[in-house]
């Protein structure tokens, strides 16, 4: 069975740095994409970017280059999203979720991370 | 990037009877469009990609029809478990979006 399985909530300051992990199981983790999702009240569902595990090649939306850090672990077949620091506006809840081709649909995700950032 | 819209925002309807749930892309997606399920809590989940073709374990009485830019999601008997909230997904071209979502909601 293919399994995401993503670190535990976070509550952090404004400016504070971040990393959440997405351990992959349950597949050769080198051959699928993974992407990251996050999802606010406000704006719904929005890709923020996706890595290749095998070679850690990345793409960024627009709306989140410069912003965060995709990165992975073919060793420990983890992927990781990053914050330097982190603003009010980054809480959310996070996916990351596995690509069924690297231009394609996600076809199984994490189970979520929560991200709360406040003063 | 390509603006998807659902509609209507909210659907009632009552068990047994069927939900249409529409999307709509701001340019031609060819059948690049995928359909995802989301409970309370819960991360979303694929019902269908391709535009039509059902994922794995998933229930006949989803279907998906629908190309370029007009797309519909089925749930011809509506069971109690299907109440959720809905999403469309184009992935025709980077960055991939999602439509803001329909809540099927139980009348």
């Amino acid at each position: 069975e293919v399994q995401l399985v993503q670190s535990g909530a976070e509550v952090k300051k404004p400016g504070e740095s971040l990393r959440i992990s997405c351990k992959g199981s349950g597949y050769t983790f080198i051959t699928h994409w993974i992407t990251w999702v996050r999802q606010t009240p406000g704006k719904g569902l929005e890709w923020m970017g996706r890595i290749d595990p095998s070679d850690s090649y990345t793409n960024y939306s627009p709306s989140f280059q410069g912003h965060v850090t995709i990165s992975a672990d073919k060793s420990i077949s983890t992927a990781f999203l990053q914050w330097s620091s982190l603003k009010a506006s980054d809480t959310a809840m996070y996916y990351c979720a596995r690509l069924r081709y690297s231009s394609g649909w996600p076809d199984s995700w994490g189970q979520g991370t929560l991200v709360t950032v406040s003063s | 990037e390509i603006v998807m819209t659902q509609s209507p925002a909210t659907l009632s309807v009552s068990p047994g009877e069927r939900a249409t749930l529409s999307c709509r892309a701001s340019q031609s997606v060819s059948s690049n469009l995928a359909w995802y399920q989301q409970k309370p809590g819960q991360a979303p989940r694929l019902l269908i990609y391709g535009a039509s073709t059902r994922a794995t374990g998933i229930p006949a009485r989803f279907s998906g029809s629908g190309s370029g830019t007009e797309f519909t999601l089925t749930i011809s008997s509506l069971q109690s478990e299907d109440f959720a909230v809905y999403y469309c997904q184009q992935y025709n071209n980077w960055p991939q979006t999602f439509g803001q979502g329909t809540k099927l909601e139980i009348k």
